[in-house]
């Protein structure tokens, strides 16, 4: 079975600062991981995916990823956070034992100060 | 290309009243999600289905849920007499073909249910 744990509910940082929202996966097979950040009362946006090449992802935004197998930690990050970026974000990975449907994290809250 | 559509965006219901929620996936795409988000929390997978199929509905509730994916026209989700509870935000997702590894699920603006 595959799942995914965001270590924090809520992170808060200062406009400028960089952003750091953690994850770990369990799979039993090599996981497809994927970001999704959602603004409030809106969809979901896809910001970057790992799906076994390289280990260190680029999305939009100027956010990327990278998969440390390790650790079977697969952290987003920023290097200067804006205010736009205020949003809830979400760990995803696919389930491959049944229909590869998305299971996610339970989001972290990434508050930006100004 | 118009992404995934989803009407109504809001949604009051009265318990005991029915909702039909629907969703248009993207051009191309034959494949589609279903997903619910309750207050304060992630997305929970309901359904899974393919043009005039259900491939896996291990998500949802035994009662009173119910969702199709007809020949023409949008998927429906359905929830009949419902109850406080089924307040959430659903959404929708489409894929062009079979999920895979390499595959993207591209996300509808959800329709957001209050029961009154």
């Amino acid at each position: 079975a595959q799942s995914v744990t965001q270590l924090d509910s809520h992170v808060s940082v200062s406009e400028g600062t960089p952003v750091l929202l953690r994850c770990n996966y369990s799979s039993s097979y090599s996981p497809s991981l994927f970001w999704y950040v959602q603004h409030p009362n809106k969809g979901l946006q896809l910001l970057l995916k790992y799906t076994s090449a390289a280990t260190l992802v680029k999305g939009i935004n100027g956010f990327e990823a990278e998969f440390k197998k390790s650790e079977t930690s697969f952290h987003l990050t920023k290097p200067s956070a804006h205010m736009s970026d205020a949003a809830e974000y979400f760990c995803v990975v696919i389930d491959m034992d049944s229909s590869y449907k998305l299971i996610f994290g339970s989001g972290t809250r990434l508050l930006v100060r100004p | 290309n118009a992404g995934v559509m989803q009407n109504p965006r809001h949604l009051v219901r009265r318990r005991g009243q029915e909702a039909r929620l629907r969703c248009s996936p993207m051009k191309g795409h034959s494949h589609v999600y279903w997903y619910r988000q309750l207050p304060e929390e992630g997305l929970k997978f309901m359904v899974y289905l393919q043009k005039e199929n259900i491939i896996d509905e291990s998500g949802m509730p035994k009662e009173r849920f119910s969702a199709e994916f007809p020949k023409e026209g949008p998927s429906i989700l359905r929830i009949q007499q419902v109850v406080r509870g089924d307040s959430a935000a659903y959404f929708c997702a489409s894929s062009p073909q079979r999920q895979s590894l390499q595959e993207t699920q591209y996300f509808g603006p959800g329709t957001r249910l209050l029961v009154l």
